[in-house]
């Protein structure tokens, strides 16, 4: 059965104070990761899309990679703006336009 | 730059009512989706419109109905609310170009009581 996990649950990170966040799959044929950013009481926005292993995006202070297994997102010196949840999807072949995603990674920094 | 704008952005129905949310998106985007969000379930697709004139289901369709007005308009139906019900309602637009992610609404907050 395909799956899509995200870890940990929740984070707590002092400003500065560099991270990751895990977004593993397991899933057969997988045509891109998604990653998204979640605002209190807003939609998701789109950050990245990933298609293969060892490739990496770049936004700001995020950067996201993507191996075999899963994916990681990459904080790097957070500020208190980069609170939010964070969601990856994936789009699978054979699945038309249906994505998965993962119950999310909600990210709290702390000034 | 409206992007996609969902209405109502709340809504409280007893058990039983119908209602139809709304969802418009201006961005000339051939697909449109209706997602439901539930704490610890993630996002869950209900309905998807891959391009005007054809709607398929997703994961989660039961006690849901769909109609995809225009290139712009895709509205979901609940014909008779239940309280499994009760959830948060994204509606979504994309191009169909596999790498371009999702625009989403700001939401429905929908309470079934």
């Amino acid at each position: 059965e395909d799956q899509v996990t995200q870890s940990p649950e929740a984070l707590r990170l002092q400003e500065g104070e560099s991270s990751s966040l895990n977004c593993s799959y397991t899933v057969s044929g997988l045509r891109g990761l998604f990653w998204y950013r979640q605002d209190p009481g807003k939609g998701p926005e789109f950050l990245f899309t990933l298609y293969s292993a060892g490739e990496e995006k770049e936004k700001e202070r995020l950067k996201a990679t993507l191996t075999k297994k899963e994916s990681f997102l990459h904080i790097t010196a957070p500020k208190p703006e980069d609170s939010a949840t964070y969601l990856c999807a994936v789009l699978i072949w054979n699945t038309g336009n249906q994505f998965y995603f993962g119950t999310g990674t909600s990210l709290t920094v702390i000034p | 730059n409206a992007g996609v704008t969902q209405t109502p952005k709340f809504q409280v129905l007893k058990t039983g009512q119908s209602m139809t949310l709304q969802c418009a998106q201006d961005m000339n985007h051939n697909s449109m989706y209706w997602y439901r969000q539930d704490p610890g379930m993630g996002l869950r697709l209900i309905y998807y419109s891959a391009s005007e004139g054809t709607t398929d289901k997703g994961e989660v369709p039961n006690g849901y109905n769909v109609s995809r007005l225009n290139k712009r308009e895709f509205s979901l139906r609940l014909e008779s609310a239940a309280p499994s019900q009760t959830s948060v309602y994204f509606c979504a637009s994309r191009t169909g170009t596999p790498g371009d992610g999702y625009t989403f609404g700001s939401g429905t907050r929908l309470t079934v009581v």
